[in-house]
């Protein structure tokens, strides 16, 4: 059965960084890409970007330029998410999902990363 | 920028029909697909390419587009169908998703 699972709660002080994993079982890993998504606390979907897993090539959103960086371990069955520099307005639920012809047909259950001091 | 515009809120009494309207200027051109995004869960597909609806989705669920604007519909509406709908297109132009204002579904 296909699953994306997560890596559990974040905390961290502004100025730090995280890496969140998404580790995807039930399925060949490099046959569909993952879209990372972000959710700010009452906020809509924001698309972050996805990344090609038979290529390993990110294509990343405008507003997630910089920081923002994916990668993959196709070995683990597994795609990253890394934020550098924290800021507040990070503080948000962060969602990766399965592309599949350009729609996403099964997401993670979210990981929650918070930035204060 | 590409943008998808959906009606903030929709009330909707049990038994009733509820329509989400998504609207773009270009929505003519791409598929359509809708998420339902209950209270502190992840996203579920319930739509896709416009008025496909995913396998274990109700038969209450449908969707349509005209124009410039793509509907989700849910007919005979259960307080279980509550939850934020989104809409969302792969825009082509620019190779990127886009995702709808959202919506969310209260049921009276």
């Amino acid at each position: 059965q296909l699953h994306l699972v997560q890596s559990g709660s974040e905390w961290k002080k502004p100025g730090a960084s995280v890496k969140v994993s998404c580790k995807a079982s039930g399925y060949t890993f490099t046959d569909y890409g993952v879209h990372w998504v972000r959710q700010a606390p009452g906020q809509g979907l924001e698309w972050m970007g996805w990344i090609n897993t038979n290529t390993g090539n990110p294509a990343y959103a405008q507003d997630f330029t910089g920081r923002f960086v994916f990668s993959l371990d196709t070995s683990v069955s597994t795609a990253y998410l890394q934020i550098s520099s924290l800021k507040g307005e990070d503080t948000a639920v962060y969602y990766c999902a399965r592309d599949s012809n350009r729609r996403t047909d099964s997401w993670g259950q979210g990981t929650l990363v918070t930035v204060s001091s | 920028s590409y943008v998808l515009t959906q009606p903030p809120s929709v009330s909707v009494a049990p038994g009733k029909t509820a329509r989400i309207t998504c609207a773009g200027n270009n929505i003519g051109r791409e598929s359509v697909h809708w998420y339902q995004q209950k209270p502190g869960q992840a996203p579920v597909l319930v739509m896709s390419d416009d008025s496909d609806r995913p396998s274990g989705i109700p038969e209450r669920f449908s969707g349509a587009k005209s124009g410039s604007t793509a509907t989700l519909t849910i007919s005979r509406v259960e307080a279980g169908d509550e939850a934020d709908f989104y809409c969302q297109v792969w825009d082509s132009y620019t190779d990127r998703y886009v995702f709808g204002t959202g919506t969310k579904v209260t049921v009276l």
